[in-house]
């Protein structure tokens, strides 16, 4: 079975913080993503990586980076915590398999609250 | 860019079927695909679908039509635990993945 693990599940960091959220998968895959889930607005695309060390912004990258230092660790980094950044963070890894059918792979998720 | 739409909500009783729309306007469209999310769970995948026509799993199927940037996610026979939020997203060729706001089923009995 793929596994996705995040590094915590519940976050409490104050306002100005540098935050670290960490993701690993277990299967090789080359392609992670970051969402942000907030109600009414479902999966929102921060960041992605097709590749060791390649990043590419998603739809809403601002006040957010990320680090792919090794295949298997995608890491979200808030630069500067803000109150407007709590939310519910989504790590997901994909397989692309030759047919063309994609299945992504979530973590459980880490639930952060900026205070 | 990338923008999908899919109903916020849908109501349906135990044994009917249910069916959620989305279209989209994705540049470099690659296919559609749908997840399953239970209230504090992580989505998971249901199906995936990159060339037009109706793909079936079970008692879920879902279809597409890339010409009307169109498909939908047919659930048959509904059960209690069917109800949950479901997500229809889009890959494009530069490996992006984006979803739609989602649509939560609530099964009656």
């Amino acid at each position: 079975d793929v596994k996705v693990t995040q590094s915590s599940r519940y976050l409490v960091k104050r306002t100005g913080e540098k935050v670290f959220l960490e993701c690993v998968q277990d299967m090789d895959h080359e392609n992670m993503f970051w969402y942000r889930q907030d109600p009414g607005l479902g999966l929102r695309l921060i960041y992605f990586s097709y590749d060791v060390k390649m990043k590419e912004k998603g739809d809403i990258p601002e006040g957010y980076s990320v680090s792919r230092e090794k295949k298997e660790r995608f890491s979200l980094i808030l630069e500067s915590a803000s109150t407007n950044q709590t939310s519910m963070y989504l790590c997901a890894s994909i397989e692309s398999r030759g047919t063309g059918v994609t299945e992504a792979f979530f973590g459980q998720g880490t639930r952060l609250t900026v205070v | 860019g990338q923008s999908l739409e899919q109903p916020s909500e849908v109501t349906a009783v135990e044994g009917a079927i249910v069916q959620i729309n989305c279209t989209y306007q994705t540049s470099g469209f690659y296919g559609l695909s749908w997840y399953q999310q239970h209230d504090g769970g992580a989505p998971t995948f249901l199906s995936y679908n990159a060339l037009d026509g109706l793909e079936e799993t079970g008692r879920f199927s879902s279809f597409l039509s890339r010409s009307d940037s169109y498909g939908y996610l047919l659930l048959q026979e509904l059960q209690m635990k069917d109800s949950a939020s479901y997500f229809c997203a889009a890959s494009s060729n530069d490996y992006k993945l984006s979803f739609g706001a989602g649509t939560t089923v609530t099964v009656r009995a």
